[in-house]
């Protein structure tokens, strides 16, 4: 168990509608990352939060959306899904000031 | 598992032989490298990092190579087990912006 909680841990759904992805750091990190991993891009950076704050923005479509709870918990929220975003989607943390992230086990998401 | 079907270059080697996976990173500014293993089924688990002052650093059974001049990093395990097989994951770090990942080499151990 690495600290990061993430779920589900699969999530079948069809094209139109909309999932929520939910993620728990480790405990002391700030900083939560949400990548996603496909087939043909490896691990692509989504969005990054601080301390309930965007801290950085990556290749994230506007059908996508996250935030990150006082409790410091993100959800990562995609809407209006498409076949081609399934894939698999993982939340990391990382301490202030810390490189090093931590990997949950990841949600994989299947569009049908 | 969960990293199964990602189209990544393949690497074999006999159990007991030592592996070398290699990286080409992009960016100069770079100061900070992770190499990350990913399991079937498991999000990526730090291995082992390098500072950009480093030319090598040596962990259990593993070695990361960095050279800078032509923006290279490696990573040497010893004696590979059945237990490596795995996919591995060079990102760099250039303090700005999260981390960026390579592609990815799959590790196959063959028994």
């Amino acid at each position: 168990d690495s600290g990061v909680t993430q779920t589900p841990k699969h999530l079948i759904t069809a094209t139109g509608q909309r999932v929520t992805l939910r993620c728990s750091p480790r405990s002391g990190d700030l900083s939560v990352y949400w990548y996603q991993q496909s087939l043909d891009q490896g691990l692509q950076f989504l969005i990054q939060y601080y301390n309930g704050e965007e801290r950085a923005k990556g290749n994230i479509l506007e059908r996508f959306s996250a935030q990150q709870f006082p409790d410091l918990h993100s959800e990562l929220n995609l809407s209006s899904l498409e076949l081609g975003d399934s894939a698999l989607y993982f939340c990391a943390s990382s301490a202030p000031r810390g490189v090093r992230y931590t990997f949950g086990s990841g949600t994989r998401l299947t569009v049908v | 598992g969960e990293s199964v079907g990602l189209h990544l270059p393949t690497l074999s080697v006999q159990e007991g032989d030592n592996s070398i996976i290699n990286c080409a990173y992009s960016n100069s500014a770079s100061d900070y490298f992770i190499w990350y293993k990913q399991e079937s089924g498991k999000g990526p688990q730090f291995i082992i990092d390098i500072r950009s002052n480093m030319d090598k650093r040596q962990g259990q059974r593993v070695t990361v190579l960095l050279n800078k001049t032509v923006k290279h990093l490696s990573l040497q395990i010893a004696a590979t087990q059945p237990g490596d097989s795995a996919v591995y994951f060079c990102a760099e770090d250039s303090g700005n912006t999260p981390l960026v990942f390579g592609k990815g080499t799959r590790l196959s151990v063959i028994a």
